[in-house]
């Protein structure tokens, strides 16, 4: 079952943040954070396990509640880098992996 | 490392031609992925293989596509006869696969992007 994923699209200056939300109508086991820059294969971020655990990467961290099934990306202090977009992907018990339609990220100077 | 691979970059069809993909994942990589991903939409999974057997097909149009993982190794994905709804790029991903059931990190190939006229 696809998660759902908001906002669509956001544009940010650099140095701003964006919280990025992921959404599923079932129990987790996981969630998945890519991104995936235009023409490009999609890059991991991180896995967020069921328990609420908060992970970084760069200047860019996840948090999973558990109790509302959802899934939050942090982008902080945003970089020409983070342009690009950002999938999630949730996995229930089966661990299948399904992936949202994606929040597009631009960035400007 | 070397990542994973595929050919063709591109590939451009009339409907009703059959077209084959390739893919050679991460070296060690028990698991290979193959996802559909149409344009402005997130990756769809259409076959998942442990090694040479099949983990996960159902939602892989068996009417048309077939896909094979000879060895264990590397995985073809064919689609014949195709149809216009087929334009899009095709993902292959690897991962470990542990033998024990767990979330892994997914790594991607560079994929195909079909167009189909």
């Amino acid at each position: 079952q696809q998660p759902v994923q908001s906002p669509q699209a956001v544009i940010l200056r650099e140095g701003e943040d964006a919280v990025i939300n992921c959404s599923s109508s079932k129990a987790l086991y996981s969630v998945h954070w890519y991104r995936q820059k235009h023409g490009e294969a999609p890059v991991f971020l991180m896995i967020l396990l069921k328990g609420g655990e908060q992970k970084g990467h760069e200047k860019i961290s996840a948090s999973f509640n558990e109790k509302k099934q959802q899934s939050s990306l942090y982008l902080t202090a945003s970089q020409l880098s983070y342009s690009g977009t950002y999938f999630c992907g949730t996995e229930f018990n089966d661990y299948k992996l399904s992936f949202g339609a994606g929040t597009t990220v631009t960035v400007r100077a | 490392e070397a990542g994973v691979a595929q050919s063709p970059r591109y590939k451009i069809i009339e409907k009703r031609q059959s077209v084959a993909f390739w893919c050679n994942p991460i070296s060690g990589h028990a698991t290979l992925y193959w996802y559909q991903q149409i344009l402005g939409q997130g990756p769809k999974l259409l076959i998942q293989f442990q090694n040479n057997g099949v983990v996960d097909d159902s939602q892989l149009p068996k009417d048309r596509f077939s896909a094979e993982r000879l060895k264990g190794v590397d995985s073809t994905l064919k689609i014949q006869p195709a149809k216009l709804e087929d334009s899009a790029v095709y993902l292959c991903a690897s991962s470990l696969g542990s033998p024990i059931a767990t979330s892994e990190k997914l790594f991607f190939g560079s994929g195909t992007q079909l167009s189909v006229l």
